[in-house]
């Protein structure tokens, strides 16, 4: 059955810097995997996917993850963090199947 | 397109109530979750669908049922809510096929005392 970590449930990064965060996933086969941002009080919203063509995926808002096989990690980052970044972040995976399951989410804020 | 639309909004229910939660959406879509979401816990898939007439457990399915008896909706059912369903349920869609977008409700606060 496939699951997913996201290592660190806050994240906390000066407006400007570099945000990175991490996401593993477990799964039998490839997998597809997404990242969804939840902004406050709000449904949730498609950031990016990857559904096995290139490795390196751009999504929206400036971010992008890197699908790396042998680490089975499908981390997201942005090279300039700004204010309107701060939300919540969910990495989510897919096998073959028609389930997607979620990460615990990690919260990310952003300090002026 | 109104999306995927759920109803109510905010709902108080009493120890032992049932109730439904209303989910529909317009895009024609084949599959259709319910999750809930839970400080620290992200979203639990409860139930899901792959079509009309077809349904399956998620991960934490227990004290709720579902039914798809139409593409457009799929409703969520408390049989005997305790307060460990307090919680926010999201009702999402998507495509056939693993990589398809999945596009989510604005939820559903329900609060069990």
């Amino acid at each position: 059955a496939q699951s997913v970590t996201q290592l660190g449930s806050h994240v906390s990064v000066s407006e400007g810097a570099l945000v990175l965060l991490r996401c593993n996933y477990s799964s039998s086969v490839p997998p597809y995997l997404f990242w969804y941002v939840q902004y406050p009080n709000q449904g949730l919203q498609l950031l990016l996917k990857y559904t096995s063509a290139a490795t390196l995926v751009k999504g929206i808002n400036g971010f992008e993850a890197e699908f790396k096989k042998s680490e089975t990690s499908f981390h997201l980052t942005k090279p300039s963090a700004h204010m309107s970044d701060a939300a919540e972040y969910f990495c989510a995976v897919s096998d073959a199947g028609s389930k997607i399951i979620f990460g615990s989410g990690t919260r990310l804020s952003i300090r002026p | 397109n109104a999306g995927v639309t759920q109803t109510p909004k905010f709902q108080v229910l009493k120890t032992g109530q049932s109730m439904t939660l209303q989910c529909a959406q317009d895009m024609n879509h084949e599959y259709m979750s319910w999750y809930r979401q839970d400080p620290g816990m992200g979203l639990r898939l409860i139930h899901y669908s792959v079509g009309a007439g077809i349904t399956d457990q998620g991960e934490v399915p227990n004290g709720y049922n579902v039914s798809r008896s139409t593409t457009e909706d799929f409703p969520l059912r408390l049989l005997s809510a305790a307060p460990s369903q307090t919680s926010v349920y999201f009702c999402a869609s998507r495509d056939q096929g693993s990589g398809g977008e999945q596009y989510f409700g604005p939820g559903t606060r329900l609060t069990v005392t």
